[in-house]
């Protein structure tokens, strides 16, 4: 039972260079989000999807952009990365019924 | 706009003592859900204890109890006879219920376990 799994797991890039982060879930969950980490921050919200098909802006959207490809994956692409997008990113996933978020590994990206 | 306020950037507790981590947030809803999560240094997000709204009594998991104070908007984590392993950062976070599904999380408390 795999959960939430992330790709990759850590990954380096130069500024300007395009990327997508990975994330696909094996709950069956209809909810699923994007979060960075920053020291101090805590987890802030970057986008979230209630379902296939639809997508919301968090508290953190500029710079990004989300792919609800069906129920089990969600994206998140850095279109033309910065140094201030260096960050640990969290995907998760939560169902209707059961209301707490399942998170994956983490992805640490470093911009420079 | 929902959100969550953790006062407290770090702590500290003597093995085996009480430590309790607070937490307050904001919010117009009068339906939802209430967590805290643990993040060891391995960086995986835990959940360790869920309160929902609606219920007046306070959820208990073994360790690890909650003080939720619904009019006063208060959701504190107490854990008791703290163990080393419980070092850690925690974080406190709400979502709302019914179609409110954004989870938000607040800035984390750091605790510390001293042997």
């Amino acid at each position: 039972n795999a959960g939430v799994t992330q790709t990759p797991k850590f990954q380096v890039l130069k500024t300007g260079q395009s990327m997508t982060l990975q994330c696909a879930q094996d709950m069956n969950h209809n909810s699923m989000y994007w979060y960075r980490q920053d020291p101090g921050m805590g987890l802030r919200l970057i986008y979230y999807s209630a379902s296939e098909g639809t997508t919301d802006k968090g508290e953190v959207p500029n710079g990004y952009n989300v792919s609800r490809l069906n129920k089990r994956e969600f994206s998140l692409r850095l279109e033309s990365a910065a140094p201030s997008q260096t960050s640990v990113y969290f995907c998760a996933s939560s169902g209707y019924r059961i209301r707490e978020a399942f998170f994956g590994q983490g992805t640490r990206l470093t911009v420079v | 706009a929902q959100t969550v306020t953790q006062s407290q950037p770090e702590m500290s507790v003597q093995e085996a003592e009480t430590v309790t981590l607070s937490c307050t947030y904001d919010t117009s809803e009068s339906d939802y859900y209430l967590f805290w999560y643990k993040q060891p240094p391995s960086r995986q997000m835990i959940l360790v204890i869920r309160q929902e709204a609606y219920k007046q009594q306070n959820a208990t998991e073994n360790r690890f109890s909650v003080n939720f104070q619904k009019a006063a908007k208060s959701f504190s984590l107490k854990i008791s006879d703290s163990q080393l392993g419980d070092a850690a950062m925690y974080f406190c976070a709400y979502k709302g219920g019914g179609s409110n599904y954004k989870l938000t999380f607040g800035k984390g408390t750091l605790l510390t376990v001293n042997p």
